[in-house]
C-alpha cells in the first residue's frame, strides 16, 4: 500500500496563475481532506469530503475547488493563486470507523 | 467551535523526559490524540486515548488525560535525538472532524 500520495511536492506559481495538486489514497477510505499548514499555526482544514460526489468547505475554503468523482482522488484546484496561498499543503484520508487521519507528505507551494 | 491549545517549544536534554501538554475544549470527543511531524514529512498518529481513560503507556509514552480541567499531556522517556519533531494534540469534537493545535516543537539537545 502507497497509503496518501501527493504531488507535487514543491511548486513555484506567479501571481494569478492557477494549479491543481493531486492527492490519491489506495486504502479505500471514504473521508478526504485537505488541510494548509503555516508556521506556528497548526493544520487549518480546507475542504473535506465523506465519499464520492460530497464535499463540504472547511475553516478557510475562500480561494479554493475541489472535486470527489472517485473514492481514491480528492484533487485541490487554485484558480488565481494569491500570495496569502504561499503554505504547505497536506491531504489526509479516514476510514468511517474512527478519527486516525492518514496524511501525504505534503506539498510546499510559494506564491510570488 | 473546538480549540485546541499547545505551547510552540520545547527544550529538553538527551535522556530527560519530555512533557508536552495541550488543552481543549470540546468536552464530547470520543478520543484525543497526538500526531508527530518529522522535518519535511506529514503528519503521522503517534498514540491516541479514549475519553474515558485518564493515562494509557504506550512503551516510551505515557497520555495523561485529565478531562475535568480538558488537559491532555504527552509524556516522553529517556527522549532521544530522534524524537527531535512537532507534536500535535487533535480532538474531534461533536463533528467527528479533527481540530488540530499549532503544535509543539520539540527540540533534542546532545
Amino acid at each position: 500500500n502507497a497509503g496518501v500520495t501527493q504531488t507535487p511536492k514543491f511548486r513555484i506559481l506567479k501571481i494569478g496563475q492557477s494549479m491543481t495538486l493531486q492527492c490519491t489514497q489506495d486504502m479505500n477510505h471514504n473521508y478526504m481532506y485537505w488541510y494548509r499548514q503555516d508556521p506556528g499555526m497548526g493544520l487549518k482544514l480546507i475542504y473535506y469530503s465523506v465519499g464520492a460526489g460530497i464535499t463540504d468547505k472547511g475553516e478557510v475554503p475562500n480561494g479554493y475547488n475541489v472535486s470527489r468523482s472517485t473514492t481514491e482522488d480528492f484533487p485541490l484546484r487554485l484558480e488565481l493563486a494569491a500570495p496569502s496561498q504561499t503554505s504547505v499543503y497536506f491531504c489526509a484520508s479516514r476510514d468511517g470507523g474512527n478519527e486516525k487521519l492518514f496524511f501525504g507528505s505534503g506539498t510546499q507551494l510559494s506564491v510570488l | 467551535g473546538e480549540d485546541v491549545e499547545q505551547s510552540l517549544f520545547l527544550s529538553v536534554r538527551e535522556g530527560d523526559s519530555s512533557v508536552i501538554n495541550c488543552t481543549y475544549t470540546d468536552s464530547s470527543s470520543t478520543y484525543l490524540y497526538w500526531y508527530k511531524q518529522e522535518p519535511g514529512a506529514g503528519l503521522q498518529l503517534l498514540t491516541y486515548i479514549f475519553s474515558n481513560m485518564d493515562m494509557k503507556q504506550d512503551q516510551r509514552l505515557t497520555v495523561l488525560l485529565n478531562k475535568k480541567d480538558k488537559h491532555l499531556s504527552l509524556r516522553i522517556a529517556d527522549t532521544q535525538t530522534g524524537d527531535s519533531a512537532i507534536y500535535f494534540c487533535a480532538e474531534p469534537g461533536s463533528a467527528r472532524q479533527l481540530t488540530f493545535g499549532s503544535g509543539t516543537q520539540l527540540t533534542v539537545l546532545p
